[in-house]
């Protein structure tokens, strides 16, 4: 159980355009996902945490016009890079905390890799 | 501000060692620590979750312990297999800001060689 599931898992674009990534809970109710970058040979950095039904939190620097974050159920949540730029190619990762008390596991989709031409 | 510090950076050993990964984390009010693991490429894999009420927990060949008043975490490696050859990462949610955010550590890479 607990499975997070990210679609695509790879994309490329062309510089300006838009690209949307999915992060879907499989197997159970996520009330909170959260959406991280990661640079080569760097942790994740945290862009921002989305609630269902509410608008999503931003970390300080995190562009939240070009970082368009959409929690529409309680099983998605969306990420669109608008106007996509070649310094946005990075690995992008969800993660899904299950509705129970604070302090539960998150569990972490695969994986996106954007690339930027 | 918490911080989570994994040192060393990379580890190379030979098969069948038993391995010892450090975290230390700056403040010691947290809710819970976790470890993961990242291979080349891929997301995280959760492999252990102690709560911070906890000292340890247990999966296979896998130990990892807590003590949250120095502010530390061992992740035991027993026998260690090529197919450990990872990065593994360590995670803590602070108790305070209210909301349930992953502070991560940098993360250690481990090769094991056959």
């Amino acid at each position: 159980g607990a499975v997070v599931s990210q679609h695509p898992s790879r994309v490329i674009c062309k510089s300006g355009t838009s690209v949307k990534i999915e992060c879907r809970s499989l197997d159970f109710q996520a009330t909170t996902m959260f959406w991280y970058r990661q640079f080569p040979k760097k942790s994740l950095m945290l862009m921002a945490t989305s609630n269902e039904g509410s608008k999503a939190t931003y970390e300080q620097g995190v562009e939240k016009d070009k970082f368009l974050i959409n929690h529409a159920s309680l099983t998605l949540s969306t990420l669109t890079v608008t106007s996509a730029h070649p310094e946005d190619s990075s690995f992008y990762i969800c993660s899904a905390r299950a509705r129970r008390t604070s302090g539960s596991e998150q569990y972490f989709g695969p994986g996106t890799r954007l690339t930027v031409t | 501000k918490q911080e989570v510090t994994q040192i060393p950076a990379a580890l190379s050993v030979p098969e069948g060692e038993n391995l010892v990964l450090n975290c230390s984390f700056t403040d010691s009010a947290i809710y819970n620590l976790q470890w993961f693991r990242q291979d080349p490429g891929k997301g995280l894999t959760s492999l252990l979750l102690i709560q911070s009420s906890q000292r340890e927990q247990t999966s296979g060949r896998l130990n990892a312990s807590l003590d949250k008043s120095s502010g530390r975490s061992t992740l035991y490696i027993a026998a260690s297999q090529p197919g450990d050859s990872a990065t593994y990462l360590c995670a803590v949610i602070p108790t305070q800001g209210g909301s349930e955010k992953l502070v991560f550590g940098k993360g250690m890479k481990l090769t094991v060689n056959p």
